[in-house]
Parts: structure tokens; C-alpha cells; sequence
């Protein structure tokens, strides 16, 4: 069975730091590109950060870049995004995504996600 | 980036409608375009990608259909378990990914 499992929100003031991480199980898990996609409280989706399966390519969400850092460990099956600077805009559930066998980012296993909320 | 417009934003009907969804883009997208459903306090669940292929496992009365910048979600009857919130997604491109601004549908 797959299994996306998040960890590392919580409440962190402006400009502070977090590390979110996300232990993947169940699958191969370095055959496969992952993301981050983020919510915010009753807000549609977003797309946050990818990368592929072997760490060389990532791509960000132009309001996060400078700011968060999306990596991998393929050897511990572990996702995780750094998030640096961070911002009240920055509030919301995020989800780490797997991308599906077929081409083109589709993402057809998601974790239960980590909430951050970013308040002083 | 391409901007992605869902329409409607909310949608009221009853169990045994036909329910139809729009997203429009605002560059082609070919067929790279997928939909997600999701249900208050889950995370979202793969309908349909690449326009019209149904995911495994999703119900056949959910099909999808378009290609360039006009795509629609029909729910041929709708079912209790569908009253949820939907979503497109662009993909076609690997680095700017977008949302539509989602479709919930309501109880009439």
C-alpha cells in the first residue's frame, strides 16, 4: 500500500524557519518525481515545489523561490521541503504528492498533510 | 503562467443530476489537464488526467472531455459521496503547474 506520510508544521513567527518532511513507503520511491502542493485555510490549491527522481531538477512556485528548498534522500525514502523567511501568506495545510507512472505531473498519491501557521 | 478559469464556483443539484464543470485556459494546453476531487479535511483524490482518461478505481458516471484551452467534469448522476469540491489542474509544463479556483458542489 502506498503511504505519504508529512510531519514538521506548526506554529512558527514571521521570517522563521521550518522543515517539513515527508516519509514515503509502499512503492519505489526513487522511480518517481514528488511535490509539495499547499492549501490555505478555505482556499483552493496550490502548487508549492517538484523534484525529480533523482534530485538534479526542481522547480518552484515563483512566490516561494529564494525562500523554500524542496530535497530528497531516496536511501531513507524521505521528501522534504525547507522553508526559510517564512511569511503569513505562508499558512496553510501542505501536502507532499507523488507523481504517477504516466507522463506529465499528475499526481495520483497524496500524503494527509502538515499544517503551518505562520503568527506572531 | 497559465491562469486556469473554473466555472461554476459553487454548484447546488441533488443526487441524480447530470453536473457539469468547465475550466478554461488561458494558453493550449493540448490534453495536459487533470481533475482532482477532494472532500472537507482530506487531502485531494485523482479523477481523470490527460483531459479524458479516468483514473483506476474512480467511478464511470465521472468522465472528462477537451483539449486546448476548453475542458469540462461531468458527474452523469450524481451520487451523495460526490458532493465535494473540484478541481483542474494544468500540467503543461513540468515547472509552472496551475489550479482553478475549484468547483463545490452543494446539496440542492
Amino acid at each position: 500500500e502506498v503511504l505519504l506520510v508529512e510531519s514538521g508544521g506548526g506554529l512558527v513567527q514571521p521570517w522563521g524557519s521550518l522543515r517539513l518532511s515527508c516519509a514515503a513507503s509502499g512503492f519505489t520511491f526513487s522511480s518517481h518525481w514528488m511535490s509539495w502542493v499547499r492549501q490555505a485555510p478555505g482556499k483552493g490549491l496550490e502548487w508549492v515545489a517538484n523534484i525529480n527522481q533523482g534530485g538534479s531538477e526542481k522547480y518552484y512556485v515563483d512566490s516561494v523561490k529564494g525562500r523554500f528548498t524542496i530535497s530528497r534522500d531516496n536511501a531513507k525514502n524521505s521528501l522534504y521541503l525547507q522553508l526559510n523567511n517564512l511569511r503569513a501568506e505562508d499558512t496553510a495545510m501542505y501536502y507532499c504528492a507523488r507523481d504517477h507512472v504516466v507522463p506529465g505531473v499528475i499526481w495520483d498519491y497524496w500524503g494527509q498533510g502538515t499544517l503551518v501557521t505562520v503568527s506572531s | 503562467d497559465i491562469q486556469m478559469t473554473q466555472s461554476p464556483s459553487t454548484l447546488s443539484a441533488s443526487v441524480g443530476d447530470r453536473v457539469t464543470i468547465t475550466c478554461r485556459a488561458s494558453q493550449g494546453l493540448s490534453s495536459s489537464l487533470a481533475w482532482y476531487q477532494q472532500k472537507p479535511g482530506k487531502a485531494p483524490n485523482l479523477l481523470i488526467y490527460k483531459a479524458s482518461t479516468l483514473e483506476s478505481g474512480v467511478p464511470s458516471r465521472f468522465s472528462g472531455s477537451g483539449s486546448g484551452t476548453e475542458f469540462t467534469l461531468t458527474i452523469s448522476r450524481l451520487q451523495p459521496d460526490d458532493f465535494a469540491t473540484y478541481y483542474c489542474k494544468q500540467y503543461n509544463s513540468n515547472s509552472a503547474l496551475t489550479f482553478g479556483g475549484g468547483t463545490k458542489v452543494e446539496i440542492k
